[in-house]
């Protein structure tokens, strides 16, 4: 059974810090990885998204990468804003066929200090 | 285009009661899903549907139901609430197509309390 994790739990850093959001999942057989941010009390929205066959994705001041061997994703958020201060949650889909079910992590929720 | 929308944003049932969570959605998504979040912890799949008349069971499917009569509605129905039901609960749709293009839209939650 494929179980994402998501560490630390919470992180707080200061405003104009570079920083890393970590994401661990068990099973490699993946179709692709996507990261999401949930600010409090609303839905989720999709940050970015890497294929299996990626090993990168970025948008903006966030880099994703994806090393399918060893389980691991990566969030890079350059030059962090107050505005990023959310929960940022990653989301595997295993590969099955005729699905698109994601399995989550519980998140890491992110606080940039002014 | 109004994305996902879903209501109501807050209801608190007593236990034993039935309600159903709404869900629609108007990017002509063939996909769509229903998931629960409770506190502290990420989302788990209640059930899910590849386009109308098709639906199928997620990771947490007991209590719950699900019909899937046209490509927009998708409503979760709850029978005989449970304590355990307490949780936020989130519609989602997605297209078939591969790439970027699966990704998973949100709708903005139901807070649910059962008491």
């Amino acid at each position: 059974k494929q179980e994402v994790t998501q560490i630390p739990a919470a992180l707080s850093v200061p405003e104009g810090e570079n920083l890393v959001l970590n994401c661990s999942f068990t099973d490699s057989a993946i179709y692709n990885l996507q990261w999401f941010r949930q600010d409090p009390g609303k839905g989720l929205t999709s940050l970015l998204l890497i294929q299996s066959s990626q090993r990168e994705q970025t948008s903006g001041r966030l880099n994703a990468s994806l090393d399918k061997s060893s389980g691991r994703s990566t969030l890079y958020i350059a030059a962090s804003q107050p505005g990023d201060s959310a929960t940022y949650l990653c989301a595997v889909r295993p590969f099955i066929q005729g699905a698109q079910k994601l399995v989550f992590g519980q998140g890491t929720r992110l606080t940039i200090n002014p | 285009n109004a994305g996902v929308t879903q209501t109501p944003k807050f209801r608190i049932l007593k236990i034993g009661q039935s309600m159903t969570l709404q869900c629609t959605q108007d990017m002509n998504h063939n996909y769509m899903y229903w998931y629960r979040q409770d506190p502290g912890m990420g989302l788990k799949l209640i059930y899910y549907s590849v386009g109308a008349g098709i639906t199928d069971k997620g990771e947490v499917p007991n209590g719950y139901n699900v019909s899937r009569s046209t490509t927009e509605d998708f409503p979760l129905r709850l029978e005989l609430a449970a304590p355990s039901q307490t949780s936020v609960y989130f519609c989602a749709s997605s297209y078939l197509g591969g790439g970027a293009q699966e990704t998973q839209y949100f709708g903005p939650g139901t807070r649910l309390l059962v008491l």
